[in-house]
């Protein structure tokens, strides 16, 4: 069994603070990784992907990925009261045959303060 | 379409009822996946089709559940014979199909299924 986990939070910092999000996974056949900002009842949007050890940055936020240890994050820097979501780890794994499904873990709910 | 549609946004049907959710993917995009999404819990993978044919249907809870995509485009989730624990949101996401595991997955609105 595929496992994603995640914190489930609330995670609370305020306005202009970073936020970091943690997300361990099973499988170390993983290899690409992605997190979704979804937005109370809004369906999920991709924010970052990250597919090879160490930092990818785009704006303020910044995913880092340690395969050996089997865990990815998220940081979020300056962080805005718009940043106020629910953020979701996936992780796509490719373990024979066309699976190509993502496995997520059950999101983080992060509150940015003003 | 710019996006993901997907229809209706919103389902109330009794429990043992039959009901059809329906999903129209990015324009081009050859690969189209299912996902449930309980209150409180990340989406769940339910089918995934590459082109007209079922790829993984490992997700299928049971065979009450079932989807088609009789053209390689539009696809319809069918339920039979609802069950209170059905009600969820259904979400609908669409890729190019280039058979990686990189490639990005694009959600749709999702349609919210209560049943009573």
């Amino acid at each position: 069994q595929k496992e994603v986990e995640q914190n489930s939070g609330p995670l609370s910092v305020p306005e202009g603070a970073i936020a970091s999000l943690n997300c361990t996974y099973s499988d170390r056949g993983s290899q690409s990784f992605f997190w979704y900002r979804q937005y109370s009842g809004k369906s999920p949007e991709l924010i970052m992907s990250i597919y090879s050890n160490g930092d990818k940055e785009d704006g303020r936020f910044t995913a880092q990925l340690n395969k050996a240890s089997q865990y990815v994050s998220l940081l979020i820097r300056d962080s805005q009261p718009s940043d106020s979501a629910t953020y979701l780890c996936a992780v796509n794994s490719r373990s024979g045959g066309s699976n190509y499904k993502l496995t997520f873990g059950k999101g983080t709910l992060l509150t940015v303060n003003p | 379409g710019a996006g993901v549609s997907q229809t209706p946004s919103n389902k109330v049907t009794e429990k043992g009822k039959y009901v059809e959710l329906r999903c129209d993917p990015i324009s081009g995009h050859t690969a189209l996946y299912w996902y449930r999404q309980s209150l409180g819990q990340g989406p769940e993978f339910l089918i995934y089709f590459q082109g007209t044919g079922a790829a993984d249907d490992s997700g299928l809870p049971n065979d009450r559940f079932f989807a088609v995509r009789p053209e390689g485009s539009v696809s319809t989730l069918k339920i039979q014979r609802t069950e209170r624990g059905d009600s969820a949101v259904y979400l609908c996401a669409s890729s190019f199909g280039i058979r990686d595991t990189q490639e990005t997955q694009y959600f749709g609105p999702g349609t919210r299924l209560l049943v009573l």
